[in-house]
């Protein structure tokens, strides 16, 4: 299995663009994430899907973010507008189950200038 | 929620020495707590984990301890080798909101000084 896949591995933006991040989970894991980090805030999780189904989305920062996650192959998250603020690196990753091992992908760079 | 604190937040050793990094978490239900490797450019990858029905767990030179009456548990890494170099992360589930994911620790640089 190659792993999780995260695509772009970097994106470069000005402020007011539409930002959409994408992922492939391992196949046959019900659960997947996405987090962002930060050097002022580290690893914060944004939300959380469990067989295609968003569980808790209460890390996500504000309305210009959103998640979804159409079929168990593959999962977005978007920002619009995006702003300064939102430069970080952001990581999906997948799990067979909600308290087992998390794989994690090579995450996103994001900067929004 | 879930509060994890994470100390220290560097640490650098001498090779073949040992390290020892150590969390404190807030909610007394949490069950499951996993520790998470960051090599530079790359995901966070789990080193080891342990859950409370144990107090203490090994693979090779890595061993976790956890203390649930005091809500705290430790990685001890022995005899460092300059690979060890990377940031840590503890974790521990947020139980008491229903949430069940994983609050982070804000992770340690440890540095190991060939």
């Amino acid at each position: 299995d190659a792993g999780v896949i995260q695509s772009p591995r970097h994106e470069v933006t000005e402020m007011g663009q539409e930002v959409t991040l994408r992922c492939k989970p391992i196949s046959g894991h019900d659960y997947l994430f996405w987090y962002r980090q930060t050097m002022m805030r580290g690893l914060e999780l944004l939300i959380y899907f469990n067989n295609n189904v968003p569980i808790d989305d209460s890390g996500m920062p504000e309305d210009r973010f959103s998640a979804k996650m159409p079929n168990a192959s593959f999962s977005t998250l978007k920002i619009q507008p995006s702003e300064p603020r939102d430069s970080a690196v952001y990581f999906c990753a997948s799990s067979p189950d909600r308290e087992a091992e998390q794989f994690f992908g090579p995450g996103t760079r994001l900067t929004v200038l | 929620g879930e509060n994890v604190e994470q100390h220290p937040s560097t640490l650098s050793v001498q090779e073949g020495d040992s390290a020892v990094i150590k969390c404190t978490y807030s909610d007394s239900a949490s069950n499951y707590f996993p520790w998470y490797k960051q090599e530079l450019g790359k995901g966070p990858q789990l080193i080891i984990d342990i859950r409370s029905n144990v107090g203490e767990k090994k693979d090779q030179r890595i061993a976790v301890t956890l203390n649930k009456t005091a809500k705290h548990f430790s990685l001890h890494i022995t005899e460092t080798q300059p690979e060890d170099s990377a940031v840590y992360f503890c974790a521990a589930p947020d139980m008491d909101t229903g949430r069940r994911a994983l609050t982070f620790g804000s992770g340690t640089r440890l540095q190991v000084q060939p």
